[in-house]
């Protein structure tokens, strides 16, 4: 079986600042991690996905995450907060299947 | 534009009443699923099918039918509706295994 546990359900930043949301995975097989965002009253949008291949991933909107199996986690973080970066990101696992299990979400503010 | 329709946007129900959330994909993807997403509950499966002709219980499957129709048409039936079920729902489509997902837009459901 696999869960994920995102670690603060609010997190806020000034705009410019680096923005770091916390996910660990639990996995009884190696899994493949994903990072999707949701703007207000809109789906979900893949943000980046890990797959084995690299354990730097890089996504869209100079977003990244590392996966890290010592710890079993796969933080997103991005150099410098946009405005535009303000809402709901989810961490979500698989394992050998096609089903997602998803993080409860971080909601991001971004304030001047 | 290609991906994952779902009607209605929005729709407001006695509780007791019946209703469909349709949900349809133009990218030739095999597996379908649908969601509800709740404040502080992240994202919780409610059903999927991994293929054409074949549907599965997720998470929180009571008092949800749902019709695997085509390859593209994935539907949603409450047969009664009860208030525990005012929710977003989100029908999702993935490729194949581990790929990650393309989410509809959603459907917000009010049950008075």
């Amino acid at each position: 079986a696999q869960s994920v546990t995102q670690l603060g359900s609010h997190v806020s930043v000034s705009e410019g600042a680096l923005v770091l949301l916390r996910c660990n995975y639990s996995s009884s097989v190696p899994p493949y991690l994903f990072w999707y965002v949701q703007y207000p009253n809109q789906g979900l949008q893949l943000l980046l996905k890990y797959t084995s291949a690299a354990t730097l991933v890089k996504g869209i909107n100079d977003f990244e995450a590392e996966f890290k199996k010592s710890e079993t986690s796969f933080h997103l973080t991005k150099p410098s907060a946009h405005m535009s970066d303000a809402a709901e990101y989810f961490c979500a696992v698989t394992g050998t299947a096609s089903k997602l299990t998803f993080g409860t979400g971080t909601r991001l503010q971004v304030t001047l | 534009n290609a991906g994952v329709t779902q009607t209605p946007k929005f729709q407001v129900l006695k509780t007791g009443q019946s209703m469909t959330l349709q949900c349809a994909q133009d990218m030739n993807h095999n597996s379908m699923y649908w969601y509800r997403q709740d404040p502080g509950m992240g994202l919780r499966l409610i059903y999927y099918s991994a293929s054409e002709g074949t549907t599965d219980k997720g998470e929180v499957p009571n008092g949800y039918n749902v019709s695997r129709l085509n390859k593209r048409e994935f539907s949603l039936r409450l047969e009664s509706a009860a208030p525990s079920q005012t929710s977003v729902y989100f029908c999702a489509s993935s490729e194949r295994d581990r790929s990650g997902y393309t989410f509809g837009s959603g459907t917000r459901l009010t049950v008075v």
